[in-house]
């Protein structure tokens, strides 16, 4: 079955501090890969995606995500923390014509701590 | 370039009442996606219109329907509403046909069904 686990319910760091969500999916074809984020009461902003080529990919807010075929996973990173980083934050996949149908994971909460 | 706007932002309708939602793509975006997201089921994909045509659709009962204009936007209607159709309502438009094409959320539309 096609799926995408976030494994972590909530995450809480501390401003300045790394971050790095976890995203692993489980999907027939070439995946399309995207980190969308949330804040409370609003749509989903696009942070970055991942159709092919270079595995690294740079996303808005200095964000950065990494497409790991062998181990089915695309983790979100950012060096350094800002408060307002805090909010909510899904992978998720699609294919090569169904970008319009894609298949979330349940989400990571981010906590910021001061 | 605007984004994607959904009417109304919130509703309150009681069980057995219909409803329906409206939602304007990004200017030049030709196919329009519907999305449920409750806390208990995430994020789930409802159905896809292009070029006025149902293109996808997810596993929802037929009470679940939509149509799309010439103009690209988009009404989505849920009949015989049930309690558990509370959910937050998100629209995404995206264009057709190019590999790298990407969907951009609108805000939302909360409905509560008491």
């Amino acid at each position: 079955a096609q799926s995408v686990t976030q494994p972590d319910i909530h995450i809480t760091v501390s401003e300045g501090a790394s971050l790095e969500l976890r995203c692993n999916y489980s999907y027939g074809a070439t995946p399309y890969l995207f980190w969308y984020v949330q804040s409370p009461g609003q749509g989903l902003q696009l942070l970055l995606k991942y159709f092919s080529g270079d595995t690294l990919v740079q996303g808005i807010k200095g964000f950065e995500a990494e497409f790991k075929r062998s181990q089915s996973s695309f983790n979100l990173r950012k060096p350094s923390v800002h408060w307002s980083d805090a909010a909510e934050y899904f992978c998720a996949v699609g294919a090569r014509g169904s970008q319009g149908n894609l298949i979330f994971g349940k989400g990571t909460k981010l906590s910021v701590k001061p | 370039k605007a984004g994607v706007t959904q009417t109304p932002r919130y509703l309150i309708k009681t069980r057995g009442q219909q409803v329906t939602l409206s939602c304007s793509p990004i200017s030049g975006h030709r196919s329009v996606s519907w999305y449920q997201q409750t806390p208990g089921q995430g994020l789930q994909f409802l159905f896809e219109y292009f070029s006025e045509t149902q293109r996808n659709k997810g596993n929802f009962p037929g009470r679940f329907s939509g149509r799309q204009f010439s103009n690209s936007r988009s009404e989505m209607n849920v009949s015989t509403l049930e309690l558990g159709d509370s959910a937050l309502y998100l629209c995404a438009s995206r264009n057709w046909g190019e590999w790298t094409d990407t969907q951009y959320f609108g805000p939302g539309t909360r409905l509560t069904v008491l």
